[in-house]
């Protein structure tokens, strides 16, 4: 079946450091997607990548696609403590539902 | 207000006890899910709904059955719990985009289940 590998699972870094998660597909995407989840929260929709190669920003955040569509990260520029929890990704096939990465989750140290 | 909700919030069960957890949103979302979320494993779906009486299994959907009358409602039905069924679950709602893709996925508040 559809397979989502994301690393790192953990990543501890001080206030103001730079932060990257990746995310891997089996498969060929139709779109990927990337969520936050903070601690005891539920997971929240942060952006959606359809095209090959695209990058979109949203402040210190870059989400990147690759150009096989296999492949994303996700970025954070000076993290800061409000950055704190557990960053999925969510592959879409487009024939099915939703299959989210195992995670990764970030701890910022003040 | 746009929403899924989840119910209960909070429950603790014993093995074996059939229990019923509900789901329901308000944005006319043609795709329901439901997944659980365990340490380390991330959010691993059990069923998803592509329409109204159009069920499929998800990666773990043993234990598990969902039922789809509505196009609001999607519950989560444990036959027969177990204490392995203990976890953190979500109903997740989306709607669908050009070509079939999900849209942005809405979840709700989530359950935490304890089966002892």
């Amino acid at each position: 079946g559809q397979q989502v590998m994301q690393i790192p699972q953990y990543q501890h870094v001080q206030e103001g450091e730079d932060f990257t998660t990746y995310c891997n597909s089996s498969t060929t995407l139709s779109n990927i997607q990337w969520y936050k989840q903070r601690p005891g929260g539920h997971p929240v929709f942060l952006i959606q990548l359809v095209k090959s190669g695209e990058v979109k920003k949203q402040k210190r955040l870059t989400f990147q696609f690759g150009e096989a569509k296999k492949n994303s990260s996700l970025h954070i520029t000076a993290t800061q403590t409000t950055d704190v929890g557990t960053y999925f990704c969510a592959a879409d096939t487009g024939r099915r539902a939703l299959t989210f990465g195992s995670g990764t989750r970030l701890q910022v140290q003040p | 207000e746009a929403q899924v909700t989840q119910n209960p919030r909070y429950l603790i069960t014993v093995t074996g006890k059939k229990l019923t957890v509900t789901c329901s949103q308000n944005m006319n979302h043609e795709y329901m899910s439901w997944y659980r979320q365990d340490p380390g494993l991330g959010l691993r779906q059990i069923y998803y709904s592509m329409n109204v009486e159009v069920t499929d299994k998800g990666d773990v959907p043993e234990g598990y059955k969902v039922s789809r009358k509505e196009k609001r409602n999607f519950p989560l039905i444990l036959e027969s719990p177990s204490p392995n069924q203990t976890s953190l679950y979500f109903c997740a709602s989306s709607s669908k985009g050009r070509g079939g893709d999900n849209t942005e996925a809405f979840f709700g508040q989530g359950t935490r289940l304890t089966v002892v």
